[in-house]
């Protein structure tokens, strides 16, 4: 098993622009979520989901939007990104039906938005 | 109000020795689990101990240990043997009864000392 995987790594972006990040994993958790770590600040839920179809949000949503089509597809977009979304962002999974059960994390995508 | 809080920013600690991390946390669920994760310098998040609010006893594993005192909403991290490849920060977590989502408070950064 791969886990929870995260692409790209590294991205930089200027003012404005969009994008997309990708994650997947496939140990078929039911239960997505997206988090940004700031300096301080620990982690912070943007957007989560439950299930394919089933999306809503978390703490710090603006600016992002998500989607979840199949199980082990959760990206998150950011609209137009501003130099506030400079983070390192975090997708996790984890199994729903296990009651109280662990995240699984993915390995980060460092944004930096210029 | 913060749900999580960690009050200390850093700790230092001697190689060998033990160790304790402070977490205090905030819910009026009577259902609720409590995580601890490790972030090293290299970035991933790894699950270290669970501790479920109904649990009798503290949860243990390997040379982490969580010291549970629910009647005063704290669960520290106990480290015991410290080594230099515990240097990390560290984070504890909390999820509430049927809710899937996580709390995480701001972190604390250990360094071992040779």
């Amino acid at each position: 098993n791969a886990g929870v995987t995260q692409t790209p790594k590294f991205q930089v972006l200027k003012t404005g622009q969009s994008m997309t990040l990708q994650c997947a994993q496939d140990m078929n958790h039911e239960y997505m979520s997206w988090y940004r770590q700031d300096p301080g600040m620990g982690l912070r839920l943007i957007h989560y989901s439950v299930g394919a179809g089933i999306t809503d949000q978390g703490e710090v949503p603006n600016g992002y939007n998500v989607s979840r089509s199949t199980t082990e597809d959760f990206p998150l977009r950011l609209l137009s990104a501003a130099p506030s979304q400079t983070s390192v962002y975090f997708c996790a999974s984890s199994d729903r039906a296990r009651g109280m059960a662990e995240q699984f994390f993915g390995p980060g995508t460092r944004l930096t938005v210029l | 109000a913060q749900k999580i809080t960690q009050t200390q920013p850093g700790m230092f600690v001697q190689e060998k020795e033990a160790v304790t991390l402070d977490c205090t946390y905030d819910t009026s669920d009577p259902s609720y689990g409590l995580f601890w994760y490790k972030q090293p310098s290299s970035g991933e998040m790894i699950f270290l101990i669970y501790q479920g609010s109904y649990d009798q006893q503290n949860a243990t594993e390997g040379r982490y240990s969580l010291n549970f005192q629910k009647a005063r909403k704290s669960a520290n991290l106990v480290i015991s043997a410290s080594q230099l490849g515990d240097s990390a920060m560290y984070f504890c977590a909390m999820r509430e009864g049927n809710g899937q989502n996580f709390v995480f408070g701001p972190g604390t950064r250990l360094s071992v000392l040779p």
